[in-house]
């Protein structure tokens, strides 16, 4: 099947830093990828979706300056946390459309963890 | 608005013991139903689909689910499971049309050897 990578797979963080978390889908073109974040013991939370060569769109209650997204190319999205806070520690999920099959392939998550 | 519910957050059961995993939906149109499993440490994988045609979907590893339109029902099962079953089992919906998937908030599997 389809493959997606997350990178970095865990990261530590000092508040008010600014994380980027990158999401690529390795052998498939993806003009569509979603983020997703996921809190401990709960399920996964649609944060924005992102399209190749246009403006995300976000999720309600989802902060837009806070979760910048960016989708540059067919098999790149990425999502920088900007000051991030104790609160936004959460495993972040993306996940990537393969056009081919309209499938949803997602990446193995990245665990953010704010001092 | 969409809600996935799974009545079961967390199941225990032995080896070769039958399963079901109930999900429902809340969504008025017509809708493709998901079943993944993420084990320990791995990410989401799909176990099996349903777009349209045959209610009754086979997956992968012997899973197979039932979508039941009347109850906007969409159960996973397995006539016996295996201690490598052991892992997190989400149920997922998206409207036709749209891309956006919801998940339940998932039923954590220990199958005990």
């Amino acid at each position: 099947g389809a493959v997606v990578s997350q990178h970095p797979s865990r990261v530590i963080c000092k508040s008010g830093t600014s994380v980027k978390i990158e999401c690529r889908s390795l052998d498939f073109q993806a003009t569509t990828m979603f983020w997703y974040r996921q809190f401990p013991k709960q399920s996964l939370m649609l944060m924005a979706t992102s399209n190749e060569g246009s403006k995300a769109t976000y999720e309600q209650g989802v902060e837009k300056d806070k979760f910048l997204i960016n989708h540059a190319s067919l098999t790149l999205s990425t999502l920088t946390v900007t000051s991030a806070h104790p609160e936004d520690s959460s495993f972040y999920i993306c996940s990537a459309r393969d056009l081919g099959s309209n499938e949803q392939f997602f990446g193995p998550g990245t665990r953010l963890t704010v001092l | 608005a969409q809600s996935v519910s799974q009545h079961n957050h967390h199941v225990i059961l032995s080896e070769a013991a039958s399963l079901e995993l109930g999900c429902n939906y809340s969504y008025g149109g017509t809708v493709n139903l998901f079943w993944y499993v993420q084990y320990p440490g791995q990410h989401l994988q799909l176990l099996l689909k349903y777009f349209s045609g045959d209610p009754l979907v086979k997956g992968i590893k012997g899973f197979e689910a039932e979508f039941i339109k009347s109850k906007f029902s969409f159960n996973l099962r397995k006539p016996s499971v295996q201690w490598s079953d052991t892992a997190e089992y989400f149920c997922a919906v998206n409207a036709e049309g749209t891309y956006k998937y919801i998940f339940g908030t998932g039923t954590r599997l220990k199958v005990l050897a």
